[in-house]
């Protein structure tokens, strides 16, 4: 099984600020997905991304596979208080399995 | 409304108890999906299905046993439990867009065993 390493693990920052969220893997994934989680729910997916060196832009979110398809990064520009939840991303793997980081959960302060 | 459902919300036993859990999909999609995420929100795959049959089975202890009698339902039933088997359950079923298996997930089912 493929590992992914998601950065940092917590992040607390005020609204209006910008951030980045990374995931990176030594191996290659054939897709990388990003979800969003928020208290007694179950995550939602926000974007699939399958080419290497794909941008995709979610309104404020921006998110990037690398070239290798081993790393993507999700970035979010001036944060505001409804963004905060636990980001996971998720490798697809072989058949449809999918491999997923242990998760960044984000605060965003008002 | 389309989704993804699970009972029960919360479930609370005790050791050397046997629990069940159901889910029910109604998106039409075919591949169906167990997962546990721990206490350190770490989400993991169980196991999964296609259209009945099981494809996936990760490295769970055979007190787990999913069940599919559709492709619309997924449920997981969980012999003897244990204090280890605490965490929250979420069913998925997935949508195949080009090699991508994209999940939708139910609303998960806490398990507390006491």
């Amino acid at each position: 099984t493929q590992l992914l390493e998601q950065s940092p693990q917590f992040l607390s920052i005020q609204e209006g600020e910008n951030l980045t969220v990374y995931c990176n893997s030594s191996s290659v994934f054939s897709s990388l997905q990003w979800y969003r989680q928020e208290p007694g729910e179950g995550p939602v997916l926000l974007v699939t991304v399958v080419t290497g060196g794909e941008v995709k832009k979610l309104k404020r979110l921006t998110f990037q596979f690398g070239d290798a398809r081993k790393d993507s990064s999700l970035h979010i520009t001036a944060a505001q208080p409804g963004d905060t939840g636990l980001y996971l991303c998720a490798g697809g793997e072989y058949g449809n399995k999918l491999v997923f980081g242990a998760g960044t959960i984000l605060r965003v302060k008002s | 409304d389309t989704a993804v459902s699970q009972t029960p919300k919360y479930l609370v036993t005790q050791m050397g108890n046997d629990k069940s859990i159901k889910c029910e999909q109604n998106l039409g999609h075919d591949t169906m999906y167990w997962y546990k995420q721990d206490s350190k929100k770490f989400l993991k795959i169980m196991f999964s299905y296609n259209n009945k049959e099981l494809i996936i089975n990760e490295t769970v202890p055979n007190r787990f046993s999913p069940k599919s009698p559709d492709k619309a339902h997924l449920n997981l039933h969980i012999n003897s439990l244990e204090l280890g088997d605490s965490a929250v359950y979420f069913c998925a079923s997935s949508l195949q867009t080009g090699t991508a298996w994209e999940q939708y997930f139910g609303p998960g089912t806490r398990l507390t065993v006491t």
